[in-house]
């Protein structure tokens, strides 16, 4: 399977605790994306890299939410001393950078996601 | 700020018939518009996009939309719904702003319940 990997499914933790979550983009995508979803939402955008560098990220929750792409291809996204709040599920999404039109890299494909249960 | 809108939270149609899902967005800028589906316990799968050119877009299992400048809409269609085609569909809106500023946004869903 070629497509948008993430690890793990699924985690139970208790309040205060940090979580880890670790996403594998496409091999040929340069883009990597995180987003939150709560029951009965659609995605809420959290961040994105192009390459290892961090382009967008004044939409992260609050200072306990952090992400990284240090080599430019998988990410992890840390949750520090989680809330029952942050329970949710949090997708992981990439693009290629072009094609023939500077455009393509605007259409995301998304991984299986990480549903965070907080206790 | 953009915002995308989906009218309806829940569509219930008879198999066969034809459906519209609705979509609005508030941004006059430029912008990338997607519709999203999600099948029960499955991840998002792009269903089909405007990035530029043909204001209609078709997807390969008989939906289409049309970006609608004017009206700000990107309204999701399909003449004849199957039961397969039960779903949660998202609507995406990608504003590229002034400075480079990059925030994907997506509508609320609207569940799509297609009956026998």
């Amino acid at each position: 399977d070629t497509g948008v990997s993430q690890d793990p499914r699924h985690k139970i933790t208790k309040r205060g605790q940090n979580v880890t979550f670790r996403c594998d983009p496409i091999s040929e995508h340069n883009r990597l994306y995180w987003y939150r979803q709560t029951l009965g939402q659609g995605p809420e955008f959290l961040t994105y890299f192009q390459n290892e560098a961090q382009l967008e990220k004044s939409r992260l929750l609050s200072d306990r939410f952090s992400a990284e792409r240090p080599k430019g291809s998988f990410s992890t996204l840390e949750i520090q001393r989680t809330e029952q709040g942050d329970s949710a599920m949090y997708l992981c999404a990439s693009s290629k950078k072009t094609g023939t039109s500077g455009r393509e890299q605007e259409t995301q494909y998304f991984g299986p996601g990480t549903r965070l249960l907080v206790l | 700020a953009q915002s995308v809108t989906q009218l309806d939270s829940q569509v219930p149609v008879f198999e066969e018939a034809p459906v519209e899902l609705r979509c609005n967005y508030s941004s006059s800028v430029s912008v990338y518009l997607f519709w999203y589906v999600q099948y029960p316990n499955q991840g998002l799968q792009l269903l089909l996009k405007y990035l530029s050119g043909s204001t209609l877009v078709e997807s390969i299992n008989g939906f289409e939309a049309e970006f609608n400048k004017s009206q700000t809409s990107f309204h999701l269609r399909k003449p004849s719904v199957h039961i397969s085609d039960t779903a949660e569909y998202f609507c995406a809106v990608i504003l590229r702003g002034p400075g480079g500023s990059y925030i994907p946004t997506f509508g609320r869903g609207t569940s799509l319940i297609v009956h026998p």
